[in-house]
C-alpha cells in the first residue's frame, strides 16, 4: 500500500453504536489530521497530531475521540453520534518542517451515515 | 475573522480556458493552496503560492496577490477529466489550512 489509506470506506451506524475509523500513512510523515467534509461546506479541521502529540482540537464534540499510537496510524473513535455527524471523514498527513509548502496528502475518506 | 470565498459552480467547454477565483481574509498568511477533488475521491495537491505572481505547471497555473487577498487557478485546454471540485485553502499563522467550500467545475463537450 502506498500513500494514505482509510478503512472502512463506508460506514452506517446507529446513534447508540461505537465504531472506529482507521487511517494509515506510508509516506514517513510526522503530522496527521482528521477532517470532516459535509456537502457544499468547507473542509473542517477536527484534530492534528504532530509526532504523535495532539496539537489541535477545534472544539470537536467529545463523542469524537482521536487516538494516535504512532506516527503512521491515526484512529477516530465514534460513540453516540448524531445524524448531523453524517459526512465524509478525511485523513491527511504531511511532513511538517520539511518541504516549505507543508503539502497535505489525503486518504480516500470514510463516508459515514448515522441513522 | 477568517473567510475564504470561491464560486460554488462553474461550467466550461472542452478545449477552452477557465479561471477559478478565490478571495481570502485570514489571520496570518503562510501561503495559498489549490487542491483538486474528483467526486468520491481524496483531494489532491495542485499548487502552492506564497509570493505574489504566477506559478505555471503544465496546463494549470495559479496566481496570488497578497495585497488584494486574491488568487486564481487557471486551467487551459480543458479536458473532460478536469471535471472536479477545486478547493482553495490558505495556511494561517498557526500553519493550519483554512479551506473554501470548493468550486465544482463542469466541463461540457
Amino acid at each position: 500500500e502506498t500513500g494514505v489509506t482509510q478503512t472502512p470506506r463506508h460506514l452506517v451506524m446507529g446513534m447508540t453504536n461505537k465504531k472506529s475509523l482507521k487511517c494509515e500513512q506510508h509516506l514517513g510523515h510526522n503530522a496527521m489530521y482528521w477532517y470532516k467534509q459535509s456537502a457544499k461546506k468547507p473542509l473542517e479541521l477536527m484534530f492534528v497530531y504532530n509526532f504523535k502529540e495532539q496539537t489541535e482540537n477545534n472544539s470537536v464534540p467529545s463523542r469524537f475521540s482521536p487516538e494516535c499510537p504512532n506516527s503512521s496510524h491515526l484512529f477516530l473513535h465514534l460513540h453516540t453520534l448524531q445524524p448531523e455527524d453524517s459526512a465524509l471523514y478525511l485523513c491527511a498527513s504531511s511532513q511538517d518542517g520539511g518541504t516549505p509548502s507543508y503539502e497535505q496528502y489525503f486518504g480516500p475518506g470514510t463516508r459515514l451515515t448515522v441513522t | 475573522g477568517q473567510n475564504i470565498d470561491q464560486p460554488t459552480e462553474m461550467t466550461a467547454t472542452e478545449g477552452a480556458i477557465v479561471q477559478i477565483n478565490c478571495t481570502y481574509q485570514t489571520s496570518g498568511f503562510n501561503g495559498l493552496f489549490w487542491y483538486q477533488q474528483h467526486a468520491g475521491e481524496a483531494p489532491t495537491f495542485l499548487s502552492y503560492n506564497v509570493l505574489d505572481g504566477l506559478e505555471e505547471k503544465g496546463r494549470f497555473s495559479s496566481f496570488l496577490s497578497r495585497s488584494k487577498g486574491y488568487s486564481y487557478l487557471l486551467l487551459k485546454e480543458l479536458q473532460m477529466k478536469d471535471s472536479a471540485s477545486y478547493l482553495c485553502a490558505t495556511m494561517d499563522s498557526n500553519y493550519q489550512l483554512i479551506w473554501g467550500a470548493g468550486t465544482k467545475l463542469i466541463i461540457k463537450p
